[in-house]
């Protein structure tokens, strides 16, 4: 156990609706990474987040955003759904924000399917 | 961030020592080199990281090149949970890319019993 959780687990919808992922990091972690993962593109990195603020941004369509609250968890809102979003997204935390390396904490994932 | 290049497969017997190599020959002198692993069903688990000198930990051991253009990650005694995909990873020590890994296609570890 990572120490990282993500709900839900699973996500089945339809194309065109939106859908909200959500992500706690370890207790003391102030950086919160997104990725996706799919059979064709492998794991891509979609964007970062420290201690609330946007740090950097990856292969994010228009169409996703996230944010970090003052608690520290983050949402990702995947919005008007495609065939192609279906995919496994993890989130991952770390202490720092890129100055110091530091270890990525993985949680379990959330596989989206868009039928 | 500069590329990797791993093989796609290995396989190993288990409790065999499994040597899992890395090429990264466009490496800069502020990347340090991570290993990552995927277990079936699971997310990317953190192996090790280093820069120049070897390193060891719980659960592997990092041999870097003297030029520091490959690396090789050292399982000492593979077991059948080890099988799992092995990604080499670069990462700059500077905020300027905020941490963010890039994963290639990995190495798929195959344990045989």
């Amino acid at each position: 156990d990572s120490g990282v959780t993500q709900t839900p687990k699973h996500l089945i919808t339809a194309t065109g609706q939106r859908v909200t992922l959500r992500c706690s990091p370890r207790s003391g972690d102030l950086s919160v990474y997104w990725y996706q993962q799919s059979l064709d593109q492998g794991l891509q990195f979609l964007i970062h987040y420290y201690n609330g603020e946007e740090r950097a941004k990856g292969n994010i369509l228009e169409r996703f955003s996230a944010q970090q609250f003052p608690d520290l968890h983050s949402e990702l809102n995947l919005s008007s759904l495609e065939l192609g979003d279906s995919a496994l997204y993890f989130c991952a935390s770390s202490v720092g924000a890129g100055q110091v390396v530091h270890e990525q904490f993985f949680g379990p994932g959330t596989r989206l399917t868009v039928l | 961030d500069a590329k990797t290049t791993q093989p796609n497969s290995m396989e190993s017997n288990e409790e065999e020592p499994v040597h899992l190599p890395c090429n990264h020959s466009t490496i800069s002198g502020t990347d340090y080199i991570h290993w990552y692993r995927q277990l079936p069903s699971q997310g990317p688990e953190y192996v090790i990281h280093g820069l120049t000198s070897n390193v060891n930990n719980r659960m592997a051991s990092l041999a870097i090149a003297e030029d520091r253009k490959s690396s090789t990650l050292i399982l000492h005694r593979a077991t059948l949970r080890d099988a799992a995909v092995y990604y080499c990873i670069l990462r700059e020590n500077y905020g300027g890319s905020q941490g963010n890994l890039i994963f290639g296609k990995g190495t798929k570890l195959s344990v045989k019993p």
